[in-house]
């Protein structure tokens, strides 16, 4: 099957910027989601971009789609200790069945003091 | 806000025998959702349910698998006869309504330790 992928690890210094890639393979995903997993917990919604823009930004949060390359990615400004988590990059999938979403296999950020 | 919520937070249960994981999905939400995280694994969809009934599965919801909407709140999943791989983190999601401009919103997950 088609894969969503991302790189597994990454640590930042406190106060540093993060950036977080993604590739996907779907032309035809519209919207591209961004789900954080803080240790035990669920899935929290961070952020989307519908897949005709190239640049959305919300307060830290500033994502990046290049369509043509099928890479997103996640920056988060001024990262703080509270940032540390999985971070999970996911395409939504539509068909005639409804909508699902394909995971990648998340990013684990460490935000060193 | 309101949120998706998944009891229990953790169930152990033997081997061979049967588990139900209980989700409240968001009230006004029509879509509903069942993904599975092993352990240090991706997450991985397995069914989507909608006017009572299954809309997708993945190879994964095998026979062993049943979803259920029992009234106007709990979405189930049940596994008849567990198995040591069906240890992982169960997350349930709801959305409202079935295009990809809506997110899912997930519930915090219940841990199935089978032993």
């Amino acid at each position: 099957g088609e894969d969503v992928e991302q790189s597994l690890f990454l640590s930042v210094r406190e106060g540093d910027s993060s950036v977080i890639n993604c590739t996907y393979t779907d032309s035809s995903s519209t919207y591209l989601y961004w789900y954080k997993q803080e240790p035990g917990a669920g899935l929290q919604l961070l952020t989307y971009i519908f897949s005709n823009m190239d640049m959305k930004q919300d307060q830290r949060l500033t994502v990046l789609l290049n369509k043509k390359d099928k890479h997103l990615s996640l920056r988060i400004a001024d990262t703080q200790t509270g940032d540390s988590a999985i971070y999970f990059c996911a395409e939504s999938r539509t068909d005639n069945y409804g909508q699902n979403f394909v995971f990648g296999p998340g990013t684990r950020l460490s935000v060193l003091p | 806000e309101p949120e998706v919520t998944q009891t229990p937070s953790h169930q152990v249960t033997q081997m061979g025998q049967e588990v139900i994981l209980r989700c409240v999905p968001i009230s006004n939400h029509l879509y509903f959702y069942w993904y599975r995280q092993i352990l240090g694994q991706k997450v991985e969809f397995l069914v989507s349910f909608y006017n009572n009934e299954i809309s997708e599965k993945s190879e994964i919801f095998d026979d062993q698998f049943s979803v259920e909407r029992p009234d106007g709140s709990n979405f189930t999943l049940k596994i008849r006869s567990t198995k040591l791989e069906d240890s992982a983190m169960y997350f349930c999601a709801s959305s409202d309504t079935g295009f990809s401009n809506q997110p899912q919103h997930f519930g915090d997950g219940t841990r199935l330790s089978i032993l």
